[in-house]
Parts: C-alpha cells; sequence; structure tokens
C-alpha cells in the first residue's frame, strides 16, 4: 500500500516570507512519481511539478522549489517571496507503476498569505 | 489546453434522490477518475474508467455506481443520495501512464439534505 502524509493542515504566512510544505510518502514500489497541485479557491486542482524515483534533482521554478529526497522519502515545496495569489490548498500525490493510473494523494495543505 | 467540465458546481439534493454527476472531457484521454474531497481526508478515489464501458472500484465505492457510455462522458451516480455524501466531487482525466498528471474539473460541490 502507498502513503503520502501532509502533516501541516493549514499554514500562515505574512506576504514575501518563504514557506515550506512537507511532503513525506510511502511505497514499496522502487519505480514511482510523486506530483504536487494546487487548489485555489475556485476549486480546480492544478498541476505544478512530476517527479520521477531516479531522478533526484532539485528544481527551481520561479519563485518555487522542490527538494525531492529518497533518504528520507520527501518531496518538500518551498515557495519564496510568497504573495497572496500563492494562498491555495497544496495536495502532494503519489503514482506508481503497478498497473493503471492510480494517485494517492495527501491530505493537503492549506496555505494562506496574508497581505 | 484540457478541458474537463463537470456539470454543476453547485447542487442541493433531497436524502434518498438519485443524483447524477456529469463530466466531460475534450482531450480523448483513455482514463477517467471520480474523487470526492472532504476536510482532513484529502482526495479519495471512487471509482476509475480506462476505457468505454470500464469501470473498477477506487477506495470508497459504497453507495455509487459510475456510468462511461461514450470515451468523453464520465457520469457518477448516487443511487439514493445521504446526507453522508455530502462533499466536493472532483472529477479528473489522464492518458493512462503512470508518469502523467491527472487534469481536474472545478468540482461540484453536492449537498444532501
Amino acid at each position: 500500500a502507498q502513503k503520502v502524509t501532509q502533516a501541516q493542515t493549514e499554514i500562515s504566512v505574512v506576504e514575501k516570507e518563504d514557506v515550506t510544505l512537507d511532503c513525506v510518502y510511502e511505497t514499496r514500489d522502487t519505480t514511482y512519481y510523486l506530483f504536487w497541485y494546487k487548489q485555489p479557491p475556485s476549486g480546480e486542482l492544478v498541476f505544478l511539478i512530476r517527479r520521477n524515483s531516479f531522478d533526484e534533482q532539485n528544481e527551481i521554478s520561479g519563485r518555487y522549489s522542490w527538494n525531492f529526497q529518497k533518504s528520507t522519502s520527501s518531496f518538500n515545496f518551498t515557495i519564496t517571496a510568497s504573495q497572496v495569489v500563492d494562498s491555495a490548498v497544496y495536495f502532494c500525490a503519489l503514482s506508481s507503476s503497478g498497473g493503471y493510473q492510480k494517485v494517492t494523494f495527501g491530505t493537503g495543505t492549506k496555505l494562506q498569505v496574508i497581505p | 489546453d484540457v478541458k474537463v467540465t463537470q456539470s454543476s458546481r453547485y447542487l442541493v439534493k433531497r436524502t434518498g434522490e438519485k443524483v447524477f454527476l456529469e463530466c466531460v472531457q475534450d482531450m480523448d484521454h483513455e482514463n477517467m477518475f471520480w474523487y470526492r474531497q472532504d476536510p482532513g481526508l484529502g482526495l479519495r478515489l471512487i471509482y476509475f474508467s480506462y476505457d468505454v464501458k470500464m469501470k473498477e472500484k477506487g477506495d470508497i465505492p459504497e453507495g455509487y455506481s459510475v456510468s462511461r457510455e461514450k470515451k468523453e462522458r464520465f457520469s457518477l451516480i448516487l443511487e439514493s443520495a445521504s446526507t453522508n455524501q455530502t462533499s466536493m466531487y472532483l472529477c479528473a482525466t489522464g492518458t493512462g501512464r503512470v508518469n502523467t498528471e491527472a487534469f481536474f474539473g472545478q468540482g461540484t460541490r453536492l449537498t444532501v439534505v
């Protein structure tokens, strides 16, 4: 069985602060994929990034960066210089290579950026 | 751009009613999914379909059924709505490859009274 844990239920930061959203996963598969999605107040989940289990290189995209560490089974997401538009619920998800495209989602972290 | 459209944004139904939630996609994706989202529980998979007329149970299928008569349309059916089915329902599509992301609709917030 696979599992994704997002221990932070809600986080509030003041605009321009940096914030890190934690994600810890469990899987017995050696090949798997990790994702982050953003759900703004409008409701539609939007894909942010995908990482496969063989690629531990960190990634930066503008103010967003992701740190993937297999040794600790973590895939953390950092927003630098947060903005009000970053306010949303963020989901970490895990997909393994066993059969259909089944994705296990974490419980989500609600981020509020205060102006 | 992939478009996943759910027929209603908000619905209010009475206990015992039969409820249909519709989802339509325009990108010819093989897989379609229905999730429900509840506070503190994240997204939980109800059913998914990997082809027309094919369906598989997800993690919480009890009280639900699905229909996929055409590739682009995937319906979630609540046979007899109950108050514990009050939730946000999200439809998603995917290519079928595990290394690809899912595309989501805007969600239907269903309230059963």
